[in-house]
């Protein structure tokens, strides 16, 4: 059974601080994505990374970096905390672009909130 | 990047009735796919349809494809009282930046 888990249900963090999501995938997908959803924006894209040590920005990257040291796992990481970044983070994985055609594999979310 | 857009936002219908959510996009693409996203969670791939085919079925699901109108629909037949969630289309358009999403179509099932 596939698997993408990541560290928090639930976090709250004060504005400020230095906030990590991580993800962990175990389907040794290439592909590794994380996304933020807030009511009526629906699922928009930070960052995504098509290989270990590779990173490309997505539609909204600015007040996050992320990190791939590792195949299986992403990291998401909010520099300096703001209350504009409460939100649900979601994390996916899919394999290489190359093979075409794939789903993404969700997460089950980490609902963030920066008060 | 651009979004597919879900039609209607909010559904409810009585369990046992069809749902229908449709799902119009801008640019050409390489397939659509249908996502499920129970209240708080994240979201699960239901099916995906390729641009050159225009009907797909999986299990109560039925998907269209018209790539000439740039539209998609999703029905789920027989609705149950566990079909309650959010549905979302996404589209992968060929490119190395995944799939774009739309804002989803929250489905009631009225027990």
């Amino acid at each position: 059974d596939v698997k993408v888990t990541q560290s928090s249900r639930y976090l709250v963090k004060r504005t400020g601080e230095k906030v990590f999501l991580e993800c962990v995938q175990d389907m040794d997908h290439e592909n590794m994505f994380w996304y933020r959803q807030d009511p009526g924006l629906g699922l928009r894209l930070i960052y995504f990374s098509y290989d270990v040590k590779m990173k490309e920005k997505g539609d909204i990257p600015e007040g996050y970096s992320v990190s791939r040291e590792k195949k299986e796992r992403f990291s998401l990481i909010l520099e300096s905390a703001s209350t504009n970044q409460t939100s649900m983070y979601l994390c996916a994985s899919s394999p290489s672009f190359y093979t075409g055609g794939h789903e993404q594999y969700f997460g089950p979310g980490t609902r963030l909130t920066v008060t | 990047s651009q979004q597919g857009e879900e039609d209607p936002q909010a559904l409810s219908i009585q369990e046992g009735e069809n749902a229908t959510m449709n799902c119009s996009y801008k640019t050409s693409i390489n397939n659509l796919q249908w996502y499920r996203q129970n209240s708080g969670r994240g979201l699960v791939h239901l099916i995906l349809i390729r641009s050159n085919e225009r009907e797909k079925h999986s299990g109560r699901l039925r998907v269209t494809l018209d790539t000439s109108k740039k539209s998609s629909s999703l029905l789920i037949t027989a609705s149950r009282a566990a079909d309650t969630a959010s549905y979302f289309c996404a589209t992968d358009e060929g490119g190395a930046d995944g799939l774009t999403f739309g804002k989803g179509t929250h489905l009631i099932i009225q027990p």
